[in-house]
């Protein structure tokens, strides 16, 4: 039972340039998310989805987007990287929107340059 | 805002002591999630407290929720090297949309 799967686990990108971070989840959860966390912030909600084809924003989606076309996946796309985008990304899923546990995979490491 | 403010931010002890963190917000939350998370991996959850003076207990770690849900406090007891991790509370919004999380308790247990 592989639970959250995120890859890649660590990546460098140079400022301007694109790329997708991949979000699997084999638990047939119908809600799904993305936080970012960086040192003394905590954990900041970026985008979060309520099941195929519905999406909505955290409290941190600039500079981001997501789609959901199916229950499994979920990506996040950084559009044009900054330093700002500096972080650690974590994709969760749960069985319930908002009050129930979040099961998370274990991160990818964004280095923007 | 809903906030949720943890305390200390940092906790360096011995084996063997026992310590309590905490997780503090002026808001009333419907319930309180607290997870564990090691370097290089995604929190865990340990525990979800729901009814106010609610006590949970987990082996060593005892898990307290305020009696007016504002508040809850996790009490370990004989710390082991184990225990080393990020501690964070976390909480639903007041939408019901996500949960909101605390920026955690560093415990580092030395032997």
């Amino acid at each position: 039972n592989a639970g959250v799967t995120q890859t890649p686990k660590f990546q460098v990108l140079k400022t301007g340039q694109s790329m997708t971070l991949q979000c699997a989840q084999d638990m047939n959860h119908e809600y799904m998310s993305w936080y970012r966390q960086d040192p003394g912030m905590g954990l900041r909600l970026i985008h979060y989805s309520v099941g195929a084809g519905i999406t909505d924003q955290g409290e941190v989606p600039n500079g981001y987007n997501v789609s959901r076309s199916t229950t499994e996946d979920f990506p996040l796309r950084l559009l044009s990287a900054a330093p700002s985008q500096t972080s650690v990304y974590f994709c969760a899923s749960s069985y319930r929107q908002g009050t129930s546990p979040l099961h998370f995979g274990n991160g990818t490491r964004l280095t923007v340059t | 805002t809903q906030l949720l403010e943890q305390s200390p931010q940092f906790l360096s002890i011995q084996e063997g002591e026992n310590l309590t963190v905490y997780c503090n917000s002026s808001s009333v939350f419907s319930s309180l999630q607290w997870y564990r998370q090691e370097p290089g991996e995604g929190p865990v959850l340990l525990v979800t407290v729901v009814t106010g003076g609610e006590v949970k207990k987990l082996k060593r770690l005892t898990f307290q929720f305020g009696d007016a849900r504002k508040d809850s406090s996790l009490h370990i007891t004989a710390a082991q090297p184990g225990d080393t991790g990020l501690y964070l509370c976390a909480g639903p919004n007041q939408a019901g949309t996500a949960l909101i999380f605390g920026k955690g308790t560093t415990l580092s247990v030395s032997s």
